[in-house]
């Protein structure tokens, strides 16, 4: 079955910097697209970014755009998001979404997620 | 960007009851849509995607129509489980792949 088990996330000052890990099993990560998606506080769904399949292409939200990176390792069946210049309101749960094709199209599998808390 | 905007913002039914849930689009996306299902505390579930197309494992009590703009999503007769916040979701136009607001299902 799939499984996507993140990591990384934790309390960091603004202006801090933090790196989740997302553990990928049950299918064949290198042939997916995957995503990252937020959850502030008692609000709804913010897509945040997607790496295609072999890591050649990369999309972000522009609230995230300069500031967070995506990457892969499809050796490692592993994504990462590496976050910078943190904010107040990048505090969130994320989580690490699997897409059902190659490209961009739906999340058909989503992490538990992983609490990012931005504070002084 | 593609604004979706879902209604109502909460639905109260009873047990057995029909729930329609609306998702809106300001500009045409065919049929690129998908609805999401998320019980608190839990991830997000897909349901359904490509307007009507039901994923993997979804009772058939879910069913999703809709094109161009307007898009709904039922559930035929409400289980207590069905409790949560469901989500819309397009793919047509990307980036950024946008979400509606959801819609909170309450079973009496």
């Amino acid at each position: 079955q799939v499984q996507l088990v993140e990591s990384g996330g934790g309390v960091v000052q603004p202006g801090g910097s933090l790196r989740l890990s997302c553990a990928a099993s049950g299918f064949i990560f290198s042939t997916y697209g995957m995503h990252w998606v937020r959850q502030a506080p008692g609000k709804g769904l913010e897509w945040v970014t997607f790496i295609w399949y072999d890591g050649s292409k990369k999309y972000y939200a522009d609230s995230v755009k300069g500031r967070f990176t995506i990457s892969r390792d499809n050796s490692k069946n592993t994504v990462y998001l590496q976050m910078n210049s943190l904010r107040l309101e990048d505090t969130a749960v994320y989580y690490c979404a699997k897409d059902r094709m190659r490209g961009g199209t739906y999340i058909d599998y989503w992490g538990q997620g992983t609490l990012v808390t931005v504070s002084s | 960007e593609i604004v979706l905007t879902q209604s109502p913002a909460t639905l109260s039914l009873s047990p057995g009851e029909r729930a329609t849930l609306s998702c809106r689009a300001s500009q045409s996306i065919s049929t690129y849509l998908a609805w999401y299902q998320q019980t608190p505390g839990q991830a997000p579930r897909l349901l359904i995607y490509d307007s009507s197309t039901r994923a993997t494992g979804i009772p058939a009590r879910f069913s999703g129509s809709g094109s161009g703009t307007d898009f709904t999503l039922t559930i035929s007769s409400l289980e207590p489980e069905d409790s949560a916040v469901y989500y819309c979701q397009q793919r047509y136009d990307w980036p950024p792949w946008t979400f509606g607001q959801g819609t909170k299902v309450e079973i009496k």
